[in-house]
């Protein structure tokens, strides 16, 4: 199983211009999650989905925007970069087991750097 | 919203020493996941505690689930190298609708020094 994939892997963007990072999980999992870990700051929440269909906000949503269309992906969108958004971005899936999110697996992450 | 930290952000051990570092959420939460991440890697989970005053270990680490569910524990007894990296404790809120949400703490960053 390749569990969770991102891509792109590196990225590069001016100031302004627009990209979506991709990520993709093959063990049938209901919860998905986007993250940006910044240096001392943790991995913070940007938007997590419970199922197909379905996104909701998570600590910081502004100027990004995701889309859930099929189980298996999680889109995360950037319409306007802007240096404040140069992160390592992961992508995260989990399930539920016995009433509790179980495990979360992770992707290997995208290093975005906006200029 | 819900918030967790974690203290201390930095710590620097000889190896062989002991190391904890201390998670604290703002709300109750339903469970608690510790998670590891090695320098340029992602993070990997580690173990999930459930039940109010829980502990569990897992060879040298040792984990606390506090007796309210708002603060967590991890030891680490007598340090290697191989122990290197950032640990994250992550749990989601204890409440009816919205608890799959997975915020994640701060992080302690460990170095070892041989």
């Amino acid at each position: 199983n390749a569990g969770v994939t991102q891509t792109p892997k590196f990225r590069v963007l001016k100031t302004g211009q627009s990209m979506t990072l991709l990520c993709a999980q093959d063990m049938n999992h209901e919860y998905m999650y986007w993250y940006r870990q910044d240096p001392g700051m943790g991995l913070r929440l940007i938007h997590y989905s419970v199922g197909e269909g379905t996104t909701a906000k998570g600590e910081v949503p502004d100027g990004y925007n995701v889309s859930r269309l099929k189980k298996q992906n999680f889109l995360l969108g950037l319409e306007s970069a802007a240096p404040s958004q140069t992160s390592v971005y992961f992508c995260a899936s989990s399930s539920r087991d016995r009433g509790f999110v179980a495990e979360a697996f992770f992707g290997q992450g995208t290093r975005l750097t906006v200029v | 919203g819900q918030q967790v930290m974690q203290i201390p952000q930095y710590q620097h051990v000889q190896e062989g020493e002991d190391f904890t570092t201390y998670c604290n959420s703002s709300t109750t939460l339903s469970n608690i996941q510790w998670y590891k991440q090695r320098p340029g890697g992602h993070p990997v989970f580690l173990i999930q505690l459930v039940k109010s005053g829980e502990v569990k270990k897992q060879k040298r680490l040792t984990f606390q689930f506090g007796e309210a569910k708002k603060n967590s524990s991890l030891h680490i007894t007598a340090t290697q190298t191989t122990d290197v990296g950032t640990y994250f404790c992550a749990g989601p809120p204890d409440r009816l609708f919205g608890n799959e949400k997975l915020t994640f703490g701060t992080g302690t960053r460990l170095t070892i020094i041989p």
